[in-house]
């Protein structure tokens, strides 16, 4: 597609529920990140994958949160077990190569806002 | 986030100069980026910045300098559309983009 797009936009879940969602990159992107955003914040980062491979998940919060890039392209993340401290806006972003320099300039979806009751 | 600072809110004049710092730990410094981000919306990009000097982009221009760990984004010509959140972010190495906490930027009339 012609940007980054993002399913659900929005997401409400009782606490304890779990929640995919799901990030379709720009197509020919080789990687795709996943960030957190609180109200008022700037987005933190959570893990980062080149084609299928997740090269870093430094930033998940906890083993709750988990990514996946099966075919390097689509990707999903899912947080079993829904917190109230999970409630956050979720951005994916992707960029046409690596992490470094110009090339490394993020293309950002609208991301995916969850509110955990 | 990881010690990249900025203001986190300012306030200027519709058609006035404004000026948003940032200030950013040097080790391992690869790059500076500032996206604009409205309100429910995804970030956009601005600038980039990997060399020392002013990089000038329309009414947008961005400012670095890698031995003082600083930069600044200058909007001139305010409009109010210019009103959003403006958020630094730093390469450091190989590893992904680290963000400040974003200035939200309010233009009045």
């Amino acid at each position: 597609g012609a940007g980054v797009s993002q399913s659900p936009r929005y997401k409400v879940a009782k606490r304890g529920q779990d929640v995919a969602l799901r990030c379709d990159p720009i197509s020919g992107h080789v990687s795709l990140f996943w960030y957190q955003q609180a109200l008022g914040q700037g987005p933190e980062f959570l893990t980062y994958f080149q084609n299928e491979a997740q090269l870093d998940k430094s930033g998940l919060p906890s083993d709750r949160f988990f990514a996946e890039r099966p075919e390097g392209s689509v990707s999903t993340l899912k947080i079993q077990r829904t917190q109230q401290e999970d409630s956050a806006v979720y951005l994916c972003a992707s960029s046409l190569v690596g992490t470094s320099g110009k090339a490394g300039e993020l293309f950002f979806g609208e991301g995916s806002r969850l509110t955990v009751l | 986030g990881q010690n990249i600072d900025q203001p986190t809110e300012m306030t200027a004049t519709e058609g006035a100069i404004v000026q948003i710092n940032c200030t950013y730990q040097t080790s391992g410094f690869n790059g500076l980026f500032w996206y604009q981000q409205h309100a429910g919306e995804a970030p956009t990009f601005l600038s980039y910045n990997v060399l020392d000097g002013l990089e000038e982009k329309g009414r947008f221009s961005s400012f670095l300098s890698r031995s003082k760990g600083y930069s600044y984004l200058l909007l001139k010509e305010l409009q109010m559309k210019d009103s959003a959140s403006y958020l630094c972010a730093v390469i450091r190495g190989n590893t992904p983009l680290v963000f400040g906490k974003g200035t939200r930027l309010s233009v009045i009339a």
